[in-house]
């Protein structure tokens, strides 16, 4: 079945250093692609999409190209602030799996930005 | 702005009481979805619903119950709550296949 593996944290990182989250995954069709993030006490907020092959997206200076030949989706931002602090979700969907609608989520990567 | 609204955001209630989370969306969206999370982060898929009349239970078995009457509302009931239920419950819904989910900010329940 389809899967996503993303880096296990966590992640702590200062203040304006560079991010990268890997994300994997595994699909039979040709998924759609996303990451969320999920703030302390809250529910998880949709970052970024991407729905082909070479798509990339971004919001709020985070980054992510869709990569078929590595079946990858790293999520990058140049430049983290304290505020970006929180867990990263990777996810896919995949119309191939008979029609089902569900998302496929990796695990969370918890990021800590220090001042 | 959420679109789609969990309550209560907390709840502490004791072992053996009948509990409902409630969740409901304005975006008119079919599917709709419950997710347990526990404390190492993990999201669990519980229950899902296609639309009205449609339940299916999720990838992780669960003691809980759903029901859609309305397109709009997607509760979840514990009818006898235990303290292995202490978790954070998120509901969340999805216009079409092409689209992420969109997440209410979730019920964090704790069972004594």
């Amino acid at each position: 079945g389809d899967s996503v593996t993303q880096m296990e944290g966590p992640v702590t990182l200062s203040e304006e250093a560079f991010l990268t989250i890997n994300c994997t995954y595994t699909a039979t069709g040709y998924p759609s692609l996303f990451w969320y993030v999920q703030y302390p006490g809250e529910g998880l907020q949709l970052l970024l999409k991407a729905t082909k092959a070479d798509d990339k997206g971004s919001n709020k200076g985070f980054e992510a190209t869709y990569r078929k030949e590595t079946t990858s989706f790293h999520l990058e931002k140049g430049s983290v602030q304290v505020s970006d602090s929180a867990v990263y979700f990777c996810a896919l969907s995949d119309l191939a799996q008979g029609g089902s609608e569900k998302l496929v989520f990796g695990k969370g990567t918890k990021l800590t930005v220090n001042p | 702005e959420a679109d789609i609204y969990q309550t209560p955001r907390y709840l502490v209630i004791g072992t053996g009481k009948k509990i409902t989370l409630e969740c409901s969306q304005t975006m008119g969206h079919d599917k709709m979805y419950w997710y347990q999370q526990d404390p190492g982060m993990e999201l669990h898929l519980i229950h899902y619903s296609y639309g009205v009349n449609s339940t299916e239970k999720g990838d992780l078995s669960s003691e809980s119950t759903v029901s859609r009457i309305r397109t709009e509302h997607f509760p979840l009931t514990l009818e006898s709550a235990r303290p292995s239920h202490t978790s954070q419950y998120l509901c969340a819904s999805r216009q079409g296949a092409y689209y992420g989910y969109t997440f209410g900010s979730g019920t964090r329940l704790t069972v004594v």
